[in-house]
């Protein structure tokens, strides 16, 4: 089982340079997010779906943005980089049956801005 | 809205000494709660979870988590820490019908168990 599949895991870009983030799920789950994670912050969630065609923001969505066409990827995009988006980003995946719910998470991207 | 609050960045226990890590949540509806665990370089693992039902969760290796509904709090204990016990624990919360099934999480606790 793959599970949930980032690519890449490591990437350094150029201040201002655009890149976007893959994000793959096998499981057919309805709902996908992508944090970032930074040194005593946690994890953050940038953006999340809760469907194909349907997107929302989370705590910290500017410098990115994310489209949802099919139930299976779910990718980021850097817009124009800046060192801030320095971080590594994890996305997950996520479902809920009945009274049971539990998201799963990829290895990560660890991205690195200059 | 949601949220958690992990109480201490750094958790430093003796092998074989009991282990606790504190979270608190807050949220307007009823919760589902979460404990993950991230070992370096890789990603989230699930420990346990609270959905529904009986508030004492047994998870993966040992670990377990009591729901407090009185005090908002989901704590993870484990009678005796391991040298492999030592990585980043991440408590979560998401809400019940109504909301999104996304989790947020807690900033997180660094485990360090000392030989």
């Amino acid at each position: 089982n793959a599970g949930v599949t980032q690519t890449p895991k490591f990437q350094v870009l150029k201040t201002g340079q655009s890149m976007t983030l893959q994000c793959a799920q096998d499981m057919n789950h309805e709902y996908m997010s992508w944090y970032r994670q930074d040194p005593g912050m946690g994890l953050r969630l940038i953006h999340y779906s809760v469907g194909a065609g349907i997107t929302d923001q989370g705590e910290v969505p500017n410098g990115y943005n994310v489209s949802r066409s099919t139930t299976e990827d779910f990718p980021l995009r850097l817009l124009s980089a800046a060192p801030s988006q320095t971080s590594v980003y994890f996305c997950a995946s996520s479902y809920r049956q009945g009274q049971n719910t539990e998201a799963f998470f990829g290895q990560g991207t660890r991205l690195t801005v200059v | 809205a949601q949220s958690v609050t992990q109480l201490g960045s750094h958790v430093s226990v003796s092998e074989g000494a009991l282990v606790l890590l504190r979270c608190n949540y807050s949220s307007s509806v009823p919760p589902y709660l979460f404990w993950y665990v991230q070992y370096p370089n890789q990603g989230l693992q699930l420990l346990l979870k609270y959905t529904t039902g009986a508030t004492l969760v047994k998870g993966i290796n040992g670990f377990e988590a009591e729901f407090k509904k009185s005090e908002t709090s989901f704590h993870l204990t484990k009678p005796s820490a391991h040298m492999s016990d030592a990585a980043e624990y991440f408590c979560a919360v998401s809400v019940r019908p109504g909301g999104s099934y996304i989790p947020t999480f807690g900033r997180g606790t660094s485990l360090i168990v000392h030989p």
